[in-house]
């Protein structure tokens, strides 16, 4: 079965704290992971996909396919990164271009 | 920059009234999708559409869903006999050809009383 797991509805850190959030996956292949985020009162936006292997906004995922997971870490959190934060999946079969979304973790960094 | 567009952004109807959700895609992409998401739930993929055809459809996009692109701007999703338990935030996405990266609109809430 093809599903995205993000195990924490909510994260609070404090600002300057290190964050992770948390995204396994599950799918027989190869996937395409993504990490979207949304922030308040606007709209959904790519942050950032394994495939490219950047940083942005010192946000940075690595894909371990062993634990099957793909977390999103930043060293120093910032108050603007508080948002709802999702992980998703595509498969890369044949014409098969849709996103399969994990549950999100709303990000709340605190002062 | 070019956005998606999406209108209108809530929509109010009554159970067993037909609803067209409408999207305006980036202008050169060619893949078009909707979303949804129930209040408190996943993300959930309706349905794909390229060159002028349904690419990909999910569970949920049963025979009272439809979607057109009418016009060659427009890109419309269509309820034809609302359910309460189609009340979601319905997002609509684009894409380039080739390219792995889906441009969201800002959704429309559709509210069914």
């Amino acid at each position: 079965a093809q599903r995205v797991t993000q195990p924490e509805k909510l994260l609070s850190v404090f600002k300057g704290a290190p964050v992770e959030l948390k995204c396994n996956y599950s799918y027989s292949g190869s996937p395409e992971l993504f990490w979207y985020v949304q922030y308040s009162r606007q709209r959904l936006q790519l942050l950032l996909r394994h495939i490219s292997r950047e940083s942005i906004k010192g946000f940075t995922a690595d894909l371990n396919k062993g634990e099957t997971s793909f977390h999103l870490k930043k060293p120093f959190a910032q108050e603007e990164d508080s948002a709802m934060y999702y992980c998703a999946l595509r498969g890369n079969a044949g014409n098969n271009r849709k996103l399969i979304w994990g549950l999100g973790t709303s990000l709340a960094v605190n002062p | 920059e070019p956005e998606v567009t999406q209108t209108p952004s809530h929509q109010v109807t009554q159970m067993g009234q037909e609803v067209i959700l409408r999207c305006v895609p980036i202008s050169n992409h060619l893949y078009f999708y909707w979303y949804r998401q129930i209040l408190g739930q996943k993300v959930e993929f309706l349905v794909s559409f390229y060159n002028n055809e349904i690419s990909e459809k999910s569970e949920i996009f049963d025979d009272q869903f439809s979607v057109e692109r009418p016009d060659g701007s427009n890109f419309t999703l269509k309820i034809r006999s609302t359910k309460l338990e189609d009340s979601a935030m319905y997002f609509c996405a684009s894409s380039e050809p080739g390219a792995d990266t889906q441009y969201f609109g800002p959704g429309t809430r559709l509210t069914v009383l």
